[in-house]
């Protein structure tokens, strides 16, 4: 168990439609990154908070949002939902901002319909 | 940009046997490297670590040894197991534009038989 805690696990949807996935860090860890997994593109880079600032952004569609709240959970809101947009979403936290040393959760599996 | 680049799988061997896992990396400058790996169903894992050159990084009896003259960072284990059947991911940090976030290769998976 990494101690990251993501949710919903698994979530169905259909295009168009609007989804919101949620990570709970590790205790104590100020930082939290979300990464994109699908078959075709491999493990992609979304986007990085520290502290509740956005502080890296990667390959993020428009139509993808997050935050990361004064609690320190992070929420991915995903718009617009298209059949490509059907993958594994993981979430992960490290200590700080200084380290590549990521603790990820078990993912939030999409699909889209 | 940096990108790392991993030999393919799947790579299926008998219990006992060596392994050996390919990474290499183009980056600006000597980023820390890492090896993470997922079993199924899980998140990724840190396996081990390096941060500068001819560092090796170790752990569970897998090595990796950081060679900036080939931008290498080759995963290697002496005798497999059957609970080492994984995807295995090469990773360098880039820290380009003040963040923190990891490049991941494409991954390779792991079978062992028995």
């Amino acid at each position: 168990d990494s101690g990251v805690t993501q949710t919903p696990k698994h979530l169905i949807t259909a295009t168009g439609q609007r989804v919101t996935l949620r990570c709970s860090p590790r205790s104590g860890d100020l930082s939290v990154y979300w990464y994109q997994q699908s078959l075709d593109q491999g493990l992609q880079f979304l986007i990085q908070y520290y502290n509740g600032e956005e502080r890296a952004k990667g390959n993020i569609l428009e139509r993808f949002s997050a935050q990361q709240f004064p609690d320190l959970h992070s929420e991915l809101n995903l718009s617009s939902l298209e059949l490509g947009d059907s993958a594994l979403y993981f979430c992960a936290s490290s200590a700080n901002s200084n380290t590549g040393e990521l603790f990820f959760g078990e993912g939030s599996r999409l699909t889209v319909l | 940009g940096n990108s790392v680049t991993q030999m393919e799988g799947p790579v299926t061997l008998s219990e006992e046997a060596f392994l050996t896992i390919n990474c290499t990396y183009t980056a600006t400058g000597y980023p820390s490297l890492f090896w993470y790996v997922q079993y199924p169903g899980e998140g990724l894992q840190l396996l081990l670590k390096a941060t500068k050159a001819d560092d090796k990084g170790s752990n569970k009896g897998f090595e990796a040894t950081y060679r900036k003259e080939t931008t290498s960072f080759h995963l290697e284990k002496g005798s497999v197991q059957v609970s080492d059947s994984a995807v295995y991911f090469c990773a360098l940090r880039d820290v380009t534009g003040g963040g923190n976030k990891l490049t991941f290769g494409t991954g390779t998976q792991l079978k062992v038989e028995l």
